[in-house]
């Protein structure tokens, strides 16, 4: 099955400074790959994804590519807030309808300093 | 974004106790629906996926006879934590599928004593 690996497990930024977060996932058949956001005791919510038929996407400071060859995707923060402080997991799917089930990767840990 | 409502939101159970988790799609229709766990400072576990009128598919290791899910309608799935042990205290999550995103409820907490 699946297997989507993402590191680090934290990462400290200085406010307004980027902050890039990569996975990598194992199956090539895999062609959507979203990311949530959690904050603390909330739920996941999706922030932005992307499909394998493109290789960049993005919506004001968030930024998704994706590098099929090399089977890995990641998730570029820019201007970074202390609001944009929280846990972002990774996932990768088969789009195969409405049973495409999700691998999350293990999430890591964004603090940005004011 | 579509609205996905799971309730209660935290519960403290005696052990040996049934525990009865609801979720809802509140502004769309889900055939699918994901029922997850998530253990502190970790991942999303997935532990099944449950379909409108059918017998919900449980990931390796997860036992159905212990998490018992029902899904009714296209607007909720039903999860409930049999025979509740201390072990079984958890973080659970839904998650309902508008075709490919998957929206997800707040959790529930579930505190086994």
């Amino acid at each position: 099955g699946e297997n989507v690996e993402q590191h680090p497990s934290t990462l400290s930024v200085q406010e307004g400074d980027s902050a890039v977060i990569k996975c990598t996932y194992s199956d090539s058949a895999s062609n959507y790959f979203p990311w949530y956001k959690q904050e603390l005791g909330k739920r996941p919510q999706l922030i932005i994804d992307i499909r394998s038929n493109v290789g960049e996407k993005k919506d004001q400071r968030i930024a998704v590519t994706l590098n099929k060859t090399a089977k890995h995707f990641s998730l570029h923060i820019t201007e970074t807030q202390p609001e944009d402080s929280a846990v972002y997991f990774c996932a990768a799917s088969i789009e195969t309808g409405a049973n495409s089930k999700l691998t999350f990767g293990k999430g890591i840990t964004l603090s940005v300093r004011p | 974004g579509a609205v996905v409502s799971q309730h209660p939101s935290w519960v403290i159970c005696k052990s040996g106790t049934s525990v009865k988790i609801e979720c809802r799609s509140l502004d769309f229709q889900a055939t699918t629906m994901f029922w997850y766990r998530q253990f502190p400072k970790q991942s999303l576990m997935l532990m099944a996926t449950s379909n409108e009128g059918s017998k919900a598919t449980y990931e390796q290791g997860v036992e159905k006879d212990k998490f018992l899910i029902n899904h009714a309608s296209l607007t909720l799935s039903t999860l409930t934590v049999t025979s509740a042990h201390p072990e079984d205290s958890s973080f659970y999550i839904c998650s309902a599928t508008d075709d490919p995103i998957q929206y997800f409820g707040a959790g529930t907490r579930l505190s086994v004593l």
